[in-house]
């Protein structure tokens, strides 16, 4: 089972906006990280924070974290068609292991 | 530059084949990792190593193999491959610095098993 959940599942905007996504988990974590997949292709990290941090940047994204309530979001802003893709959140506890939630897919209308 | 590599990008096979799916890492990380990819399902851990000799199963295991010989390798073996093995194969790998475990993914490899 996945401890991350994200949403929504898909997102449709124009290019110029704000793109929100969400992801819930179940567990004590160390860490949460948000990585993008292109179509096609393999998943590459975006940004992390850690679970002492609540709130994070990094160019045009946006992190938080609100550990008592188990939940994340990133946002990205000035959408561009570029950055249509899916995003996961994936959280590290203890292990060396990443638990990946099912994605967001963002689709960024020119 | 350094890089997480995977061979071979496309593969179609038959049920009861064996099949070994091939990763290879010059960031000389410790950690590496198998997934597969399913609509509906995101990434699901397979099998991962911590180090040479170290394999360990995760959380779909069944029906696939796992071996390092060195820092650099993990081969994915399917002993007997089955219909629902069919997807997409990512290998991962990351070097523990503290409790970060920022993952390095490979382009995938699409296994389509008929």
């Amino acid at each position: 089972s996945q401890q991350g959940e994200e949403d929504p599942q898909a997102l449709s905007i124009q290019e110029g906006e704000n793109a929100t996504m969400n992801c819930s988990y179940k567990t004590s974590i160390n860490n949460l990280q948000w990585y993008r997949q292109n179509s096609g292709r393999g998943l590459v990290h975006l940004i992390l924070i850690r679970s002492n941090e609540r709130e994070k940047h990094s160019g045009r994204l946006r992190v938080t974290l609100d550990t008592s309530k188990k939940s994340s979001s990133l946002l990205i802003t000035a959408s561009r068609a570029a950055d249509t893709a899916s995003y996961f959140c994936a959280t590290g506890g203890s292990a060396r292991q990443l638990t990946f939630g099912s994605g967001t897919q963002l689709t960024v209308l020119p | 530059d350094a890089e997480i590599t995977q061979s071979p990008r496309h593969k179609i096979t038959e049920t009861g084949r064996q099949v070994t799916l091939a990763c290879h890492q010059t960031w000389n990380h410790n950690n590496m990792f198998w997934y597969r990819q399913d609509l509906g399902h995101g990434l699901r851990l397979i099998h991962y190593s911590y180090g040479v000799q170290d394999t360990n199963k995760g959380e779909v295991s069944d029906g696939y193999s796992v071996s390092r010989s060195n820092t650099e390798d993990l081969p994915l073996t399917l002993e007997s491959a089955a219909s629902s093995q069919t997807s997409v194969y990512f290998c991962a790998s990351s070097e523990s610095r503290g409790s970060t475990d920022t993952q390095y993914f490979g382009p995938g490899t699409r296994l389509t098993v008929l």
